[in-house]
């Protein structure tokens, strides 16, 4: 079975700063996806960021990027010159291809002004 | 904008009153979800539609049922909610066969159970 697990429930940033939340999982399948989400409060659930497992390269998008170490099996996400608007929930989250998603427990992070 | 929809966003319904939470989607996507998101906790999914079929998670209680009668809708019903039943409701949707197979989610229906 795969677990995924956050191991920081929650984390504060000073706004402008840089912030790095960790996810490790467990699997034994070579090709897999992961995602961070993002669930502000009150609001919807979206997507942050993606990796493919077979992609050596780590994902950025504009202020996030990822460090991804698969044979740690380690996926953690940065977010840098953190915004008001990043206060949320984030969940890490892993997927077999064509799969169920299974998510971590989830970060909360409070970016402070 | 092609999205996810949930009605309501907020459902309150009596101990033991059947209660039906509904979802749409204009992204076409062949997989639909239904997911439980308790407070401060991670989603826990319920069942999927694959299509037309129907995929139950071994754990999810006989109380929960779901109906997707066609691509665009799909229905969580409660039988008889239970005061543990209170949760947030996610419904989230999918391309099986797509380059990522990200999940699209609704904005949640949360419901309260009196």
């Amino acid at each position: 079975a795969q677990t995924v697990t956050q191991s920081q429930p929650e984390m504060s940033v000073q706004e402008a700063e840089t912030v790095t939340l960790s996810c490790t999982y467990d699997t034994s399948e070579n090709n897999y996806y992961l995602f961070w989400y993002k669930q502000p409060p009150s609001r919807q659930m979206i997507l942050v960021i993606r990796q493919e497992a077979y992609k050596q390269q780590n994902a950025t998008e504009n202020r996030f990027s990822v460090n991804f170490q698969k044979a740690a099996k380690s996926f953690s996400l940065k977010i840098s010159d953190s915004q008001l608007g990043d206060t949320a929930m984030y969940f890490c989250a892993f997927m077999i291809i064509n799969n169920d998603m299974r998510f971590g427990a989830g970060t909360r992070l409070t970016v402070k002004p | 904008d092609a999205m996810v929809i949930q009605n309501p966003r907020y459902q309150v319904t009596q101990f033991g009153k059947p209660v039906t939470l509904s979802c749409s989607q204009t992204l076409n996507h062949n997989v639909m979800y239904w997911y439980q998101q308790k407070s401060s906790q991670a989603p826990k999914l319920l069942f999927h539609y694959y299509d037309k079929d129907f995929n139950n998670e071994a754990d999810t209680p006989d109380n929960f049922q779901s109906r997707r009668p066609n691509t665009s809708f799909c229905f969580l019903d409660i039988r008889s909610p239970g005061l543990g039943d209170a949760a947030m409701y996610l419904c989230a949707t999918s391309s099986a066969g797509g380059s990522y197979n990200e999940q699209f989610f609704g904005p949640g229906t949360r419901l309260t159970v009196l």
